[in-house]
């Protein structure tokens, strides 16, 4: 286990339907990402958590909605996604927002959009 | 969103042999450049951070070197073994990461 859980693992979902993903560290990190990856493509920065405040939206549209109740958890909401939204979720924590230390990445969301 | 490549896409290796490949990166504005190791069904694994011009790491049969002033690092794998048949990103450091696609690893027994 790598000390970053991500849950669910595989999740289907309509287009009208919500759905949240959940991430969970223990690590005593302060900083966490939400990052995505689609066929072929580099992991995609969408948005970043330090010390519990957003300091980054990398353009996401708004219907992906993070949220980060406490420094150990981050959630992803999702709301009317389209099937273009298909795509590894991954979930990741640093020591520090600079990354210095490097990143741990829980296992992913596999998310389908039907 | 900074341009790092990744080369090759992939590569397939004999058991035994030792193998390269190179990440570029903007050479300005350096912070750090990282490496991953990210196996099937498993979560991305950091390898290294690098921070300094010259820097060479190691860990077991792997090990990378850092250029920052042309832009670049290789990693290197000795004596490959089949596990370690993984994606191997590497990501620009420059308060935020920006990763490269990947260059996927495959050794045959």
């Amino acid at each position: 286990e790598t000390g970053v859980t991500q849950t669910p693992r595989h999740l289907v979902m309509g287009m009208t339907n919500k759905k949240s993903l959940k991430c969970e560290q223990h690590l005593g990190h302060n900083a966490m990402y939400w990052y995505k990856q689609s066929a072929k493509k580099p992991l995609e920065l969408m948005f970043v958590y330090s010390l519990e405040e957003r300091v980054e939206n990398n353009s996401v549209p708004s219907r992906f909605s993070p949220e980060c109740p406490n420094s150990s958890h981050l959630f992803l909401h999702l709301h009317t996604l389209q099937p273009e939204d298909s795509a590894l979720y991954l979930c990741a924590s640093s020591q520090d927002p600079a990354q210095t230390y490097g990143y741990t990445f829980g296992s992913g969301t596999r998310l389908t959009v039907v | 969103i900074l341009n790092v490549e990744q080369s090759p896409q992939s590569l397939h290796v004999q058991e035994g042999d030792s193998t390269n490949f190179t990440c570029s990166f903007p050479s300005s504005n350096f912070y750090a450049l990282h490496w991953y190791r990210w196996e099937t069904a498993k979560s991305p694994e950091a390898l290294f951070v690098m921070t300094l011009n010259g820097d060479e790491k190691k860990k077991g049969r792997i090990s990378a070197t850092l250029n920052t002033k042309e832009g670049y690092s290789y990693l290197y794998i000795k004596g490959s073994q089949p596990e370690d048949s993984a994606t191997y990103l590497c990501a620009f450091n420059d308060y935020k990461l920006s990763f490269g696609a990947g260059t996927t690893v495959t050794v045959r027994a």
